[in-house]
């Protein structure tokens, strides 16, 4: 179960759209509906923000999207703010998963920074 | 106000055995998963195992197998996370988490505690 790929920093403008994608195999991200993605602000817990690829849970605003295509899980953050800066892990349940064993990953996580 | 708290930081010796609690308050505690992360400060996240506090249906990664126990006290809303013998690496920040869904399979992780700074040093 090896930590699913993100790239190490993204960064935008205010305003602008930016994209984290969060690449893995057919036997996580690519055989799954249950990828989420979290964000992590330094010295506190993550917070989710999608789960099952696309869905919002409430009171998370409508700017996070999340999408899949084949084995890579993407999440897009529009109208960029200054309080987007944060770390942001993608997680997903991997082929591993039986009644006995916990198969989920989460990504390497990436550091998004808002010029 | 659905939440999670979490014991406070600790400082253990290698060897020494350790409980450390996560406490749930404001939702039926018993029907919905509990799930534990390890991060090592500066780095990532990790999925070590969750529980089910209503059964006691308990899931590790394999990594994390054999090296601690998840369990829960339904009567007083707590599950725990525990070590028999710390090692120097498992210095790290510990989170509980919730369950997105009530009483569905394991998914996505709503609800998380302050997380638990363990220091293991000689």
């Amino acid at each position: 179960q090896s930590a699913l790929t993100q790239s190490a920093s993204v960064s935008g403008s205010p305003g602008q759209s930016i994209t984290i994608s969060c690449t893995g195999t057919s036997s996580d991200v690519g055989g799954s509906n249950l990828v989420s993605w979290y964000q992590q602000h330094p010295g506190k817990a993550p917070k989710l923000l999608i789960y099952e690829v696309d869905y919002r849970p409430s009171g998370v605003s409508n700017r996070f999207s999340g999408s899949k295509s084949g084995n890579t899980a993407s999440l897009t953050i529009s109208g960029l703010q200054a309080e987007d800066e944060a770390v942001y892990y993608c997680s997903s349940s991997t082929a591993t998963s039986t009644t006995n064993t916990l198969g989920y990953v989460f990504g390497t996580g990436t550091k998004v920074t808002v010029l | 106000e659905v939440q999670l708290v979490q014991s406070g930081a600790e400082v253990k010796k290698p060897g020494e055995s350790l409980k450390i609690s996560c406490k749930g308050s404001g939702y039926n505690f018993a029907n919905f998963w509990i799930g534990w992360v390890r991060q090592v400060p500066e780095k990532g996240l990790e999925w070590m195992g969750v529980l089910y506090p209503g059964d006691f249906d308990t899931r590790y990664r394999p990594a994390f197998q054999g090296q601690v126990t998840l369990s829960a006290d339904k009567s007083i809303n707590t599950a725990y996370l525990h070590w028999s013998s710390l090692k120097a690496s498992d210095t790290a920040i510990y989170y509980c988490a919730r369950s997105l869904e009530e009483a569905e399979d394991v998914d996505a992780f709503d609800i998380w505690g302050q997380g638990t700074m363990v220091t293991v040093s000689s």
